[in-house]
């Protein structure tokens, strides 16, 4: 199975101040295709988990410029610019190349 | 949207299923997944059945209980849980994403909880 480790796991962040989560995975994410089948996600409390980045640097619809997402072959960042309050929840990364798809341990953010 | 139903509580070693049903995007073109939320844990993946739904894919925590299935004629996702266990406990989500996951769609979650 593919292992994701996400550091840190927990993130205090100041509202407008820049924040980065790691993701590093067992082994390569690179699809034939040449994409990355790397996902970043946000699960915000009480809500259904919400899809930020794809393929490893592909912003999704609707969210907003200050995220954004870096990949090699097995080491992917997720950067927001300036923190929001709205940001806060446990950010996932997760692999979508093979089955069983794995997921990171989940990084905390929290507003200082 | 998805929209999904089913869950609560049940007994150790009985049997519930989930359902989701899709709208509003072309359900037979995209993959369906489950994922679950156990208590203070994070987010694991259940089942998946493919775009075609030729293939079907699993968890080792649930293979040979759960079984993943759709119903393309009313944009139908189900998961069939059998002999459930205490640690099956968890928040479980349908979601769809096409291949190169520029689509994702998760459902609002329903709760299953294994007690006696």
């Amino acid at each position: 199975d593919i292992m994701l480790t996400q550091s840190p796991l927990s993130l205090p962040v100041t509202p407008g101040e820049p924040a980065s989560i790691s993701c590093r995975s067992s082994q390569s994410l690179l699809h034939r295709s040449g994409y990355k089948f790397l996902d970043w996600y946000l699960h915000r409390p009480g809500q259904s988990p919400q899809l930020l980045i794809y393929l490893g640097s592909h912003r999704a619809s609707g969210v907003p410029d200050r995220f954004s997402g870096s990949a090699s072959d097995t080491d992917f960042a997720l950067v927001i610019s300036r923190v929001e309050a709205e940001d806060v929840g446990v950010y996932y990364c997760m692999q979508g190349l093979e089955t069983p798809i794995t997921f990171g341990q989940g990084t905390r953010l929290e507003i200082q | 949207q998805l929209m999904g139903s089913g869950g609560g509580v049940v007994q150790p070693g009985t049997s519930v299923r989930l359902s989701c049903v899709g709208s509003q995007f072309p359900f037979r073109s995209y993959a369906m997944h489950w994922v679950r939320q156990a208590p203070a844990r994070g987010l694991q993946w259940v089942a998946s059945i493919s775009s075609d739904r030729n293939t079907k894919s699993y968890a080792d925590s649930v293979k040979g209980r759960f079984t993943i299935s759709t119903d393309n004629s009313n944009n139908s996702l189900y998961l069939h849980m059998n002999s459930l266990r205490p640690d099956d406990t968890a928040i479980y989500y349908c979601e769809t994403t096409s291949f190169y996951r520029d689509f994702d769609l998760w459902g609002q979650g329903g709760l299953v909880t294994v007690s006696s």
